[in-house]
């Protein structure tokens, strides 16, 4: 079965600073990979997805993620991170074979200080 | 882009009582739908996937005589909490799509408050 873990619960950056949220993931094949984004008491937005081809993706907002099949990773980044970006992240892992089911991480709860 | 709408967004409805919650792809036909819930600072829990004209396949451990979930055109799916309790209290949220790679799409959620 696929998983997803997402390690940092909770992250604090000052606004400006770079940002790095990690992801990995355990899946035999290669997967399709997400991430969104979630502001509280709303539903989620897609910042980016992977399915094939060039492993660095770009998304909105800025924001970007490189697909490492040696390390199962697929981080988010963005150079420059603006206090709009506080909200939680997740990443997520589908597939075909799991008849397109997404699985969840845990979530990273960004806090962006003045 | 992609719209999924979900309503209500937030009920309020007291124990014993049912509550149908909508999901609506407005343009484009979702030929699956996924009702997710969602606790207070967790993650989402996939609670059953949903194909329009077939029954829904529940996870395990989800009630599918609680949660019923009917799928009866490409653009809208329901949940209906049954007999609610105050434990069935949490964020339910949807999501659509027309197969993996065109996306999904995720409604804005509903809280369901049960008193």
């Amino acid at each position: 079965a696929q998983s997803v873990t997402q390690p940092d619960i909770h992250i604090t950056v000052s606004e400006g600073a770079s940002l790095e949220l990690r992801c990995n993931y355990s899946y035999g094949a290669t997967p399709y990979l997400f991430w969104y984004v979630q502001s509280p008491g709303q539903g989620l937005q897609l910042l980016l997805k992977y399915f094939s081809g060039d492993t660095l993706v770009q998304g909105i907002k800025g924001f970007e993620a490189e697909f490492k099949r040696s390390q199962s990773s697929f981080n988010l980044r963005k150079p420059s991170v603006h206090w709009s970006d506080a909200a939680e992240y997740f990443c997520a892992v589908g597939a075909s074979s799991s008849g397109d089911k997404l699985t969840f991480g845990t979530g990273t709860r960004l806090a962006v200080r003045p | 882009g992609a719209v999924v709408s979900q309503h209500p967004s937030w009920v309020i409805c007291k124990s014993g009582t049912s509550v149908k919650i909508e999901c609506r792809s407005l343009d484009f036909q979702a030929t699956t739908m996924f009702w997710y819930r969602q606790f207070p600072k967790q993650s989402l829990m996939l609670m059953a996937t949903s194909n329009e004209g077939s029954k829904a396949t529940y996870e395990q451990g989800v009630e599918k005589d609680k949660f019923l979930i009917n799928h009866a055109s490409l653009t809208l799916s329901t949940l209906t909490v049954t007999s609610a309790h105050p434990e069935d209290s949490s964020f339910y949220i949807c999501s659509a799509t027309a197969g993996a790679q065109s996306g999904y799409t995720f409604g804005s959620g509903t809280r369901l408050t049960v008193v």
